[in-house]
């Protein structure tokens, strides 16, 4: 176990809806990251927030969103669904500052199916 | 031409057979390189780690770095069922996780 809860762990939909996906990061890891992954794409960084703020962006589209609450849990909003993003949303937290050793802490991924 | 490649396998070998895993890339700058282990619907879990070149050792596996080839492997000896999985690598100018690099991953069934 990570550490790192995400939920849903399944979720179907149709094209042009919105989804949200929530993550809570290891306990005391102020950052968290969100990773697309999909069988032609590998895994692709989407967003990293630390401490409530937007630290780095990835290959995020415009229809994604995503933000870090104060109590550090995050959503990442995906909307005007198209086939395209079914995929595994993973998201991962790391420690911070001079606790950080570079590992990744992924939870078990939101798999998400557009119809 | 990716910034990393990885066999996609599917990679099938019985138990107890030494398994060779590699990657390629591209960015000749990257220093930090890691292995990931993904189960089937389990996130990735980090299970080597390396800086810069050379041998890694850590029970059954050892990871490798040639920079001068940008070649990475992960041997695993005495391969076991449970080592069924895909293997990801993944490389980075440093240690910040918005800038790893994940290849995609090569897909491994060991046979008992």
């Amino acid at each position: 176990d990570s550490g790192v809860t995400q939920t849903p762990k399944h979720l179907i939909t149709a094209t042009g809806q919105r989804v949200t996906l929530r993550c809570s990061p290891r306990s005391g890891d102020l950052s968290v990251y969100w990773y697309q992954q999909s069988l032609d794409q590998g895994l692709q960084f989407l967003i990293q927030y630390y401490n409530g703020e937007e630290r780095a962006k990835g290959n995020i589209l415009e229809r994604f969103s995503a933000q870090q609450f104060p109590d550090l849990h995050s959503e990442l909003n995906l909307s005007s669904l198209e086939l395209g993003d079914s995929a595994l949303y993973f998201c991962a937290s790391s420690a911070t500052g001079v606790l950080n050793t570079g590992e990744l802490f992924f939870g078990e991924g939101s798999r998400l199916t557009v119809l | 031409q990716k910034e990393v490649e990885q066999d996609p396998g599917p990679l099938s070998v019985p138990e107890g057979a030494i398994v060779s895993l590699n990657c390629t890339y591209s960015n000749s700058a990257f220093q930090y390189f890691m292995w990931y282990r993904q189960y089937s619907r389990k996130g990735p879990e980090l299970l080597m780690y390396t800086y810069s070149s050379g041998n890694k050792e850590d029970g059954r596996f050892t990871a490798q770095v040639d920079k001068s080839s940008k070649y990475i492997s992960l041997f695993i000896r005495d391969s076991q069922p449970s080592d069924s999985a895909t293997y990801l690598c993944a490389m980075s100018l440093d240690n910040y996780g918005q800038n790893f690099v994940f290849g995609p991953g090569t897909r491994l069934s060991v046979l008992p």
